[in-house]
Formats: structure tokens, sequence, C-alpha cells
């Protein structure tokens, strides 16, 4: 069953605390991305990667960080520089060349 | 000002009406367009895509771009409850390239 996996669902981060929020994906895509949604606004492109060992910052990359050692998986880190963390975050894929990009159910992460 | 504008609703209608939904950009540079649904709380799920003037229909749902304009819609026809959603308009300068989004509109079908 192909797609794209996001954990977990809701995710509480505590002041002064680093958090990790994981997406993998079995899609045989190279290229993968990470989103930032807030209440009512569109998708907000965070960092994005085009291939293994390499990721680009898109948008908003201040306060978050992002690793890309295999091709299924691209998990975000949320630090405690990111001072308004609360938002739905989203996960994306494509293939090489494609427009097109598939989304996972995506993480919702709130500050306790 | 944003390259990509998006009238964000709420928009209602009864069921069995036609949704008609727009989106407006400013670059010429976009060549690709595609609509995504949003239910509450969940990751979008492409419906449409298309990449030249003109319509695309695919079942209840209508895609059509005006590139002149800078102007995309999306019509639902014979709507339903369960196509209450949050549709969201993407756009793409080249291939590979990032996608920019509108804001969303939020949809509401009646029974």
């Amino acid at each position: 069953d192909g797609g794209i996996t996001q954990s977990p669902k809701y995710l509480f981060r505590k002041e002064g605390q680093n958090v990790t929020l994981s997406c993998e994906q079995n899609l045989n895509h190279d290229a993968m991305y990470w989103y930032r949604q807030d209440p009512g606004q569109g998708l907000r492109l965070i960092y994005y990667s085009q291939i293994v060992n390499d990721f680009q910052k898109g948008d908003i990359a201040e306060g978050y960080s992002v690793s890309r050692e295999k091709k299924e998986s691209f998990p975000l880190t949320v630090t405690s520089a990111q001072k308004n963390p609360t938002a739905f975050y989203l996960c994306a894929s494509s293939a090489t060349g494609q427009e097109t990009q598939y989304f996972g159910p995506g993480t919702r992460l709130l500050v306790l | 000002q944003k390259e990509v504008e998006q009238d964000p609703g709420p928009l209602s209608v009864p069921e069995g009406a036609i949704v008609s939904l727009n989106c407006t950009y400013s670059n010429s540079a976009f060549q690709y367009f595609m609509w995504y649904r949003q239910y509450s709380r969940k990751g979008p799920e492409l419906l449409m895509y298309t990449y030249s003037s003109g319509n695309k229909e695919d079942g209840r749902f209508t895609a059509q771009v005006d590139k002149s304009s800078k102007y995309i819609s999306l019509f639902i026809r014979d709507s339903q409850p369960s196509d209450s959603a949050t549709y969201l308009c993407a756009l793409v300068k080249a291939a590979g390239n990032k996608l920019t989004f509108g804001g969303g509109t939020r949809v509401l079908v009646k029974p």
C-alpha cells in the first residue's frame, strides 16, 4: 500500500525543547517537502530535498532543521529557536521532474 | 501582494448546486496548475492538474485555466455534502519547482 506516513499525529512541545516530526514514503519519489499550515492559511514551504543528502531552505526555514539520509525518510526538527511553532505540519513527495506533489496526513504540533 | 489570491470563503451552497471556485495570480511564469481538496485536520489530496489554457473535466469536476487573464477556476457539479472541505489552488512555474499555494476556500454543502 503506497503512500506517505507522518508521525505522530499530535505532538506537544515544552518551552525550549526540540522536537522531531517523522515523514516516510514508499512511493520511490526522489523529492520530499515540508510545509507549515496555519489556521485559515495556505501552505508555506519550510524545507525541501530533491535528492538524498541534499536539501534547500524554503520560504520559512528559520527555527527548523532537516536531514535526508535515506530516500524514504525526511524528518523535520522544530528547534527551540522557532518561537511560534503551533501549526499543522505537512510532508509531501514528488517524482523527479513532476509537478504534482502527494501529501501525508499531517502532524499537529501544540505548545504546552 | 501575494503571488496567488484565493477567496477564503466560507462558500455555502445547497446540495446539488454548482460550486464555483477561483484563484488569480500575478506572475505569468506560472505554467502548471493544480487543485487540492483538504478535509478538516487531514492532508491535501490532489483533485485536478492542468497545464494549458482551456477546460479539463474529470467526473463532476472541471478545471479551467485562462492564462491571458491569469485566472483559474474549479467547478463542482451536483455538489454533495461530502464535497464540504477546503479547496486549495497550487501553481508551479516549471517542472520540479516548488508549488505556490493559494490560501484555500472553505466550502460547505448543505443537505
